[in-house]
């Protein structure tokens, strides 16, 4: 399973864009790339998955180069809510999730 | 629509007890997985069944616990003799077939549990 490297913390104010980039250059081919996003006492919340390229749904974007050993999570202007710890993930959609520290995104008014 | 849940929400019990945690997961959900989480860390995987059938328990931590899952719904899983580093957030997620193209796991609450 490919490990993955993300800042530990960002800090943000609402109505930005916060970008979170994700490191994994062990990627293997079939991997896809998946973002879960945590709130206390919750368990986590399924964001986006992408294979390669850009995906969009109505939360957020996903942008992966053609090299596949990074990803970037785009959350387009974030508000309060959106305080939480952000992880990526990457494996086959068949395995276990593999979670890390993830990264803590506090947004400040 | 009804979503994962998980009994009980928290758990306090002493060390040296067997405790049992129950999962009920999304209905037609084929696949289930259960994880522990430590106070600040992420999230660790423990056993994964497709069906009623675990294909996966690599991620259990010791033969002290065990884990099973019935009708192809309601899991459980039992942590016997119980130690204070068993203390943990104990989730359960399930998701609708790991074949599909979108791996969606849909997370429990959690079961709080706390080894004195």
């Amino acid at each position: 399973l490919a490990k993955t490297t993300q800042p530990i913390s960002m800090d943000s104010y609402e109505g930005q864009e916060v970008n979170i980039t994700c490191s994994h250059n062990n990627i293997a081919t079939n991997d896809y790339i998946t973002w879960y996003q945590q709130f206390p006492s919750q368990g986590p919340r399924f964001i986006i998955q992408g294979y390669k390229t850009k995906v969009t749904n109505e939360v957020a974007s996903l942008f992966i180069p053609a090299d596949r050993k990074s990803s970037t999570l785009s959350l387009p202007r974030v508000s309060l809510s959106d305080t939480a710890v952000y992880y990526c993930l990457v494996g086959l959609n068949t395995d276990k999730l593999i979670f890390g520290t993830g990264t803590r995104l506090q947004v400040f008014p | 629509g009804a979503g994962v849940s998980q009994s009980p929400s928290n758990k306090v019990t002493e060390k040296g007890k067997d405790v049992e945690l129950r999962c009920d997961p999304i209905s037609g959900h084929t696949a289930l997985y259960w994880y522990r989480q430590s106070l600040g860390q992420g999230l660790e995987f423990l056993i994964y069944f497709q069906g009623n059938s675990a294909p996966d328990k690599s991620g259990l931590p010791s033969d002290r616990f065990s884990a099973e899952r019935t009708g192809g719904s309601v899991s459980t899983l039992t942590i016997q003799r119980t130690q204070q580093e068993d203390s943990a957030v104990y989730l359960c997620a399930s998701s609708l077939d790991p074949g599909f193209d979108i791996n969606e796991q849909f997370f429990g609450p959690g079961t709080r549990l706390t080894v004195l």
